[in-house]
C-alpha cells in the first residue's frame, strides 16, 4: 500500500522536547521530508533526510530514520509556543515521477 | 523575492460555475503541482506538470483541469463536474533534481455558496 501514517495529536509543555512519529510502507523511498503548516497557511519545509542516512540534526530539529522498520521521527528540542502547528511527513519514491506521498499530519499543541 | 504565489486567498463558487485558481512561481522550477487538503487529512495530488505544455493526472483529477503554457504559471480550474469542491488548495513547485524538494504557496480556500 501507499500509506504514510502519523498519530493525530501531540501535546507538550513549553520547554520540553516533542517527538513526532511517522511510518511509511515503501522501501524504495529516496527522500523523506518534514513540513510544518500553521493555520490557514501553506506548507513550510522544515527538513529532509536521504534514505541512506539514519540521522540528521539542524539546530533544534533532529530527524531519525529507521529504514528497517520504515519509521521516521522528528524531535523538536526546547519546544516553544510558536512550534504549535500541524506537522506532515512525506516520502518521495524512485518510481513516482516526482510525486510526494503525505501522511495525514500530526497536530502539535504546546502548552505554556 | 523568490517564491510561489497563489490567488485569490479565498474564492467562492456558485452551483454549476467553473472557477480558476492561480499559481505563479519565480523560482525557475520545471515541475509544478496542485494538491487538495480536506480538514484533518493529508494532501492529495490533483495534477502535476514536469515541463511546459505537459501535465499528468494525480490521484483525484476528476472534476479538475489544468494548463501549463508558461513555465512560471500552472492555473487550476475547478469545474462544475467537481461535486464537492470545498477544500484548501495548495500549489507547489520543484526543480527537477534528484532531491525533488517541493516548495508550497500560501493556499487558496474554495467555498461553495
Amino acid at each position: 500500500g501507499e500509506d504514510v501514517e502519523q498519530s493525530l495529536f501531540l501535546s507538550v509543555r513549553e520547554g520540553d522536547s516533542s517527538v513526532i512519529n511517522c511510518t511509511y510502507t515503501d522501501s524504495s523511498s529516496t527522500y523523506l521530508y518534514w513540513y510544518k503548516q500553521e493555520p490557514g497557511a501553506g506548507l513550510q519545509l522544515l527538513t529532509y533526510i536521504f534514505s541512506n542516512m539514519d540521522m540528521k540534526q539542524d539546530q533544534r530539529l533532529t530527524v531519525l530514520l529507521n529504514k528497517k522498520d520504515k519509521h521516521l521521527s522528528l524531535r523538536i528540542a526546547d519546544t516553544q509556543t510558536g512550534d504549535s502547528a500541524i506537522y506532515f511527513c512525506a516520502e518521495s519514491r524512485m518510481d513516482s515521477s516526482y510525486k510526494l506521498i503525505f501522511g495525514s499530519g500530526t497536530r502539535l499543541l504546546v502548552r505554556p | 523575492d523568490g517564491g510561489i504565489t497563489q490567488s485569490p486567498k479565498y474564492l467562492f463558487r456558485k452551483e454549476g460555475q467553473n472557477v480558476t485558481l492561480s499559481c505563479e512561481q519565480n523560482l525557475n522550477h520545471d515541475a509544478m503541482y496542485w494538491y487538495r487538503q480536506d480538514p484533518g487529512q493529508g494532501l492529495r495530488l490533483i495534477y502535476y506538470s514536469q515541463i511546459v505544455n505537459d501535465f499528468q493526472k494525480g490521484d483525484i483529477a476528476e472534476g479538475y483541469s489544468v494548463s501549463r503554457e508558461k513555465k512560471e504559471s500552472f492555473p487550476l480550474t475547478v469545474t462544475s463536474a467537481q461535486k464537492n469542491p470545498t477544500a484548501f488548495y495548495l500549489c507547489a513547485s520543484s526543480a527537477r533534481t534528484e532531491k525533488e524538494t517541493q516548495y508550497f504557496g500560501p493556499g487558496t480556500r474554495l467555498l461553495v455558496l
